[in-house]
């Protein structure tokens, strides 16, 4: 089974300030067809999941674009270029290209 | 507005079984694989099942494969999920979710989640 290994855990960031958090995988996320199966997705404090980024790089509708993500292979990034107070939260990766597995999940808060 | 609402979950003992059902409802239910997702206790997540769009095909975690069922009814925009043979490591919030792209069984990102239903199985 593919490891999915988040960096860090916990993210203290001041508001206005960028953030970055690290997905590693066991296994290459890159499908032949081109396609690195890697998502992000945000669960806010006492809400659901929300979908954030697939297939690396491309945001869901609404997402604002100061979320960003990139990478391939092994090799993930997920960047806000500048933290509000509604981002909040535990920020996971999971991979799509074998059963769905999940980071340990990295949880941002603010300073 | 586009939702899935979970339930059926509840308190159950180990070695029972559990019936976990998901309303959807304003999008067209029959075009999207489904799956359940689930979250321990102050756990992270962890995927359990998927079934596809026509509910031809599933697949689920080798932790509950065996034990858990996966189905859907496109009559109803209905998802379930029949648990059995439950255990205290199956404790957790189960979340319904919907596939991110119509038609798509595999490869795909987790689009629309429900807010989850309780499952407490106690030793």
């Amino acid at each position: 089974d593919i490891v999915m290994t988040q960096s860090p855990l916990s993210l203290p960031v001041n508001p206005g300030e960028p953030a970055s958090i690290s997905c590693r995988s066991s296994q290459s996320l890159l499908h032949s067809n081109g396609n690195n199966y890697l998502d992000w997705y945000l669960q806010k404090p006492g809400q659901s999941p929300q979908l954030l980024i697939n297939l690396g790089s491309t945001r869901a509708p609404g997402v604002p674009d100061r979320f960003s993500g990139s990478g391939s292979g092994t090799d993930f990034t997920l960047k806000i270029s500048r933290v509000e107070a509604e981002d909040v939260g535990v920020y996971y990766c999971m991979e799509a290209l074998q059963t769905y597995t999940f980071g340990q999940g990295t949880k941002l808060e603010i300073k | 507005e586009v939702q899935l609402v979970e339930s059926g979950g509840g308190l159950v003992q180990t070695g029972g079984s559990l019936r976990l059902s998901c309303a959807a409802s304003d999008f067209t239910f029959s075009n999207y694989a489904m799956h359940w997702v689930r979250q321990g206790p102050t756990k992270g997540l962890e995927y359990v099942s998927t079934v596809s769009a026509n509910g031809g095909a599933t697949n689920y975690a080798s932790s509950v494969k065996g034990r858990f069922t996966i189905s859907r009814d496109n009559s109803k925009d209905m998802l379930y999920l029949q648990m059995g043979s439950l255990r205290p490591e199956d404790t957790a919030l189960y979340y319904c979710v919907k596939a991110h792209t119509r038609g798509t069984y595999l490869y795909d990102a987790f689009d629309l989640w429900g807010q989850g239903t309780m499952v407490t199985v106690s030793s």
